[in-house]
């Protein structure tokens, strides 16, 4: 099992739709999750840190459930420029310090 | 932006040659790290250095060796070439210090090789 599981999509939604990603993690020593936001042949980008409380960032929500270990990304008011491969990111202590997995990554492709 | 940038950006060369690509970054960051990746698929990590003279073998196996003799700078070098090494590799960098809250990789551009 992987540590880091991502439904692979791909997601076709209308533009202006309310889309969803959910990403589940399988180490409990996990520490810290991000998204980050990888476009057609392109280096990844970091989109946003998830925190516990949850946080937004415009159009963006991103929220942690560490009692089921899921992360998920909420995008209001889907815009064609959203159409990305979006990967869940996350930190996990180890004895050294901690290492960073990525997930295989969501694809969204939004459609006028 | 990040400032971390690779060289070559494209790259297509004949079985058996030797090829190094270069990533360097200017933020003097202590962790690099090597990614391949194929086209739609996910990234998977064979090398990283948490710093001078460290350097680690990742998940996934690779034929490649990497060199860190300075902080902004992370080689990878290829001694003989194979159509199978046929991928895109992704160089990263991130700041050690902050702990795992704020330890967020940035990457640069590419390199797309292709091995005839």
């Amino acid at each position: 099992r992987k540590e880091v599981e991502q439904d692979p999509g791909p997601f076709n939604v209308p533009e202006g739709a309310t889309v969803a990603f959910n990403c589940t993690y399988s180490n409990s020593a996990s520490q810290s999750f991000f998204w980050y936001r990888q476009d057609c042949r392109k280096e990844p980008k970091l989109l946003m840190s998830v925190y516990s409380s949850g946080n937004e960032d415009g159009r963006f929500t991103a929220q942690l459930n560490r009692a089921s270990q899921y992360i998920s990304l909420l995008i209001r008011d889907s815009k064609l420029s959203d159409s990305a491969t979006y990967l869940c990111v996350v930190n996990i202590g180890i004895l050294e310090g901690f290492k960073t997995i990525f997930g295989a990554g969501t694809r969204l492709f939004v459609k006028a | 932006e990040a400032d971390i940038y690779q060289t070559p950006r494209y790259l297509v060369i004949g079985t058996g040659k030797k090829i190094t690509l270069e990533c360097s970054q200017t933020m003097g960051h202590d962790k690099m790290y090597w990614y391949q990746q194929d086209p739609g698929m996910e990234l998977h990590l064979i090398h990283y250095s948490y710093g001078v003279n460290s350097t680690e073998k990742g998940d996934l196996s690779s034929e490649s060796t990497v060199s860190r003799i300075r902080t902004e700078h992370f080689p990878l070098t290829l001694e003989s070439a194979r159509p199978s090494h046929t991928s895109q590799y992704l160089c990263a960098s991130s700041e050690s210090g902050g702990g795992p809250s704020t330890d967020t990789q940035y990457f640069g551009p590419g390199t797309r090789l292709t091995v005839l």
